[in-house]
């Protein structure tokens, strides 16, 4: 069956440093990749996400991932963090039989921000 | 153009009890998704619907149920509530169910079961 790993619970950065977040997934394909973002008490809203092409895809908020084939890896970057990153994040993986309509999820990452 | 709207956004019920939560899509989607997510078992896929027919279904007991209407609208059912139930329930909508679609979340129902 289908996973996602997202291997840190909880990051904690400076404001201002850089940012990577991890994922990686298990399956036999290549499968449509996202990045979502949850901020306490909402819904999930899309930071990027990857279905073929350029491995190196641009999100919102200056947000950026790499796709790696080899290292089954769909790994989150920013350059430079905001304090108004701080919130949860959550990889998935779109897998079905027809298209997207069911997604499978990491756990989470929590990003906490210092100033 | 509207996002994926839920209510009620807060209900509280007590053990068996049951309740319907409801989903509407962004106008021109076709496909609801539901999601379930707790503390400890994260965000699990509860089912899908696409033209009134559930597609596609994730591992939850029979006690959880949904259905679709004529305009993409979609409730979701949970008979004889138990207090594991208590959770976040997003539900996401996309234009269709197949193709290089996207889904868009709305901002969740929590249910609190006593």
């Amino acid at each position: 069956a289908q996973s996602v790993t997202q291997p840190d619970i909880h990051i904690t950065v400076s404001e201002g440093a850089s940012l990577e977040l991890r994922c990686n997934y298990s399956y036999g394909a290549t499968p449509y990749l996202f990045w979502y973002v949850q901020s306490p008490g909402q819904g999930l809203q899309l930071l990027l996400k990857y279905f073929s092409g350029d491995t190196l895809v641009q999100g919102i908020k200056g947000f950026e991932a790499e796709f790696k084939r080899s290292q089954s890896s769909f790994n989150l970057r920013k350059p430079s963090v905001h304090w108004s990153d701080a919130a949860e994040y959550f990889c998935a993986v779109g897998i079905s039989n027809f298209g997207n309509e069911k997604l499978t999820f990491g756990t989470g990452t929590r990003l906490t921000i210092i100033p | 153009k509207a996002g994926v709207t839920q209510t009620p956004r807060y209900l509280i019920k007590t053990r068996g009890q049951q309740v319907t939560l409801s989903c509407s899509p962004i106008s021109g989607h076709r496909s609801v998704s539901w999601y379930q997510q707790t503390p400890g078992q994260g965000l699990q896929f509860l089912f899908e619907y696409f033209s009134e027919t559930q597609r596609n279904k994730g591992n939850f007991p029979g006690r959880f149920s949904g259905r679709q209407f004529s305009n993409s609208r979609s409730e979701m059912n949970v008979s004889t509530l138990e207090l594991g139930d208590s959770a976040l329930y997003l539900c996401a909508s996309l234009p269709a169910p197949w193709g290089e679609e996207t889904q868009y979340f709305g901002p969740g129902t929590r249910l609190l079961v006593l």
